[in-house]
């Protein structure tokens, strides 16, 4: 059974400051794509990434696929209270089922 | 366009009732699927559908759970008896899957259920 590690678990920070959200996995993935959930909703893509070493930015928020697709980074610069959420990664390791992640709940304070 | 609609939001019910959910996928979407997440954690799969079959329900506990999609649009998701440790939020979620590519789901928000 694949199985996504995220670190760390929970975090909460002031609102200016910049955190790093890891992803990690002893498996390879096909793409690997980010969620954010807010409380009483579903998840919402963020991202996908699918090469190795790929950096992809969305605003203050920039996503990197590791070399060897097995691990995966979210980096938020800045951080504002709306990004307070659950961030979750999920993987395909190519059977078209994505593989979710433990999650890391975010709270950024004002 | 409209989401994913799922009904209802909120569920409580005594352990060993029934119980079923709604789902109405994105229109166009022929991939639906049932995920369960408790709390703080990330879902997991129940059961994928592609249009009316089922292609993967091998994390659905047949024993109790059931699902079905008629005529490849709406789906629903049966408990039967509930458990108590059956309380989490279900979630549907659609996508619109070709050949050789990442996809994107579209999540509903959730039936939270509550069994007591």
């Amino acid at each position: 059974t694949q199985l996504l590690e995220q670190s760390p678990q929970f975090l909460s920070i002031q609102e200016g400051e910049n955190l790093t959200v890891y992803c990690n996995s002893s498996s390879v993935f096909s793409s690997l794509q980010w969620y954010r959930q807010e409380p009483g909703e579903g998840p919402v893509l963020l991202v996908t990434v699918v090469t190795g070493g790929e950096v992809k930015k969305l605003k203050r928020l920039t996503f990197q696929f590791g070399d060897a697709r097995k691990d995966s980074s979210l980096h938020i610069t800045a951080a504002q209270p709306g990004d307070t959420g659950l961030y979750l990664c999920a993987g395909d390791p190519g059977t078209y089922k994505y593989i979710f992640g433990t999650g890391t709940r975010l709270k950024v304070l004002a | 366009e409209a989401g994913v609609v799922q009904s209802p939001r909120y569920k409580i019910i005594e352990k060993k009732q029934p119980v079923a959910f709604w789902c109405n996928p994105i229109s166009g979407h022929n991939t639906l699927y049932w995920y369960r997440q408790n709390l703080g954690q990330g879902p997991e799969l129940l059961i994928r559908y592609e249009n009316e079959e089922a292609v993967d329900d091998s994390q659905l506990p047949k024993d109790r759970f059931s699902a079905e999609r008629l005529k490849g649009v709406d789906s629903t998701l049966k408990i039967q008896p509930a458990e108590l440790g059956d309380s989490a939020v279900y979630l549907c979620a659609s996508s619109l899957v070709l050949s050789g590519g990442p996809y994107e789901q579209y999540f509903g928000p959730g039936t939270r259920l509550t069994v007591t």
